[in-house]
C-alpha cells in the first residue's frame, strides 16, 4: 500500500515558467513532509520541508504547500532553470517514535531552455 | 566537514558471489538506511537501523544483510539469494530528532554480469 503517491511519473516545462510537482499521502499520521531532488548517478539532496502546522514554506524559487484536509502537497519551483531538471521525491514522517521517512516514487522533471 | 561516505562508486560482480557495499558518516546520526534504486521503481528501502546493535527489515530485505557493530558504520551484504541486484543502491543517515531530514551518500552502482 503506497502511502505517500506521486502519480505523474514526469512533467516538462519551459524556463522562467512555473513547475508545479504535486504528492498525495493517506497517512493521517503524516505530521512533517520533505522534497528531495536527484540528479543521475547521485544520492538525493534536501529541498525544502513543511511542518503539518504549516500549510506554507517558501525558500528562494522553492515553495511547499500543504493542504491536510486534502492530503496533498505540492512544489511550486518559480522561475524554473535547466539546472532544475532532476527527479523529485516527496517524503513523508509518521508522528510516531520511528522517524523513518516514507518516500514517493518521484517525479522527472524537464526544464526547457 | 561532516558526510556520508559510499564506497566503490562502481562494482562488478559475478553471479552467485556475495558483496558488501560499505557506507559511513562521521555526522552523529543515530539512524541509517539502505535504499535500492531501479527505474521507474523510487527508492525502495532494504534494513534500517534506529540505533548500534539493531536493525530492521524494510520492504525488500530477502537476499540482503546488514550489521550495525559501530554507530559510524552499516554495511549492506547483497548475497546470491538476491535474485536481481544490479542496482543504483543509496545510504542515508537521520538524526532522529528535528529537522528528521535524511544525509544521502553518492550512490553505488551494482552491476552483476
Amino acid at each position: 500500500d503506497q502511502q505517500v503517491k506521486q502519480n505523474s511519473p514526469s512533467l516538462s516545462v519551459q524556463e522562467g515558467r512555473i513547475s508545479i510537482l504535486n504528492c498525495d499521502y493517506t497517512n493521517s499520521m503524516f505530521d512533517y513532509f520533505l522534497w528531495y531532488k536527484k540528479y543521475p548517478a547521485e544520492g538525493p539532496t534536501f529541498l525544502i520541508s513543511i511542518s503539518s502546522i504549516k500549510d506554507k514554506n517558501e525558500d528562494g524559487r522553492f515553495t511547499v504547500f500543504l493542504n491536510k484536509s486534502a492530503k496533498h502537497l505540492s512544489l511550486h519551483i518559480v522561475p524554473s532553470q535547466p539546472g532544475d531538471s532532476a527527479v523529485y521525491f516527496c517524503a513523508a514522517k509518521d508522528t510516531g517514535a520511528n522517524s523513518k521517512l516514507t518516500f514517493g516514487k518521484g517525479i522527472t522533471l524537464s526544464v526547457r531552455p | 566537514d561532516g558526510g556520508i561516505t559510499q564506497s566503490p562508486k562502481y562494482l562488478f560482480r559475478k553471479e552467485g558471489q556475495n558483496v558488501t557495499l560499505s557506507c559511513e558518516q562521521n555526522l552523529n546520526h543515530d539512524a541509517m538506511y539502505w535504499y535500492r534504486q531501479d527505474p521507474g521503481q523510487g527508492l525502495r528501502l532494504i534494513y534500517y537501523s534506529q540505533i548500534v546493535n539493531d536493525f530492521q527489515k524494510g520492504d525488500i530485505a530477502e537476499g540482503y544483510s546488514v550489521s550495525r557493530e559501530k554507530k559510524e558504520s552499516f554495511p549492506l551484504t547483497v548475497t546470491s539469494a538476491q535474485k536481481n541486484p544490479t542496482a543504483f543502491y543509496l545510504c542515508a543517515s537521520q538524526n532522529r530528532g528535528y529537522p528528521y531530514g535524511y544525509t544521502f551518500g553518492s550512490g553505488t552502482r551494482l552491476t552483476v554480469v
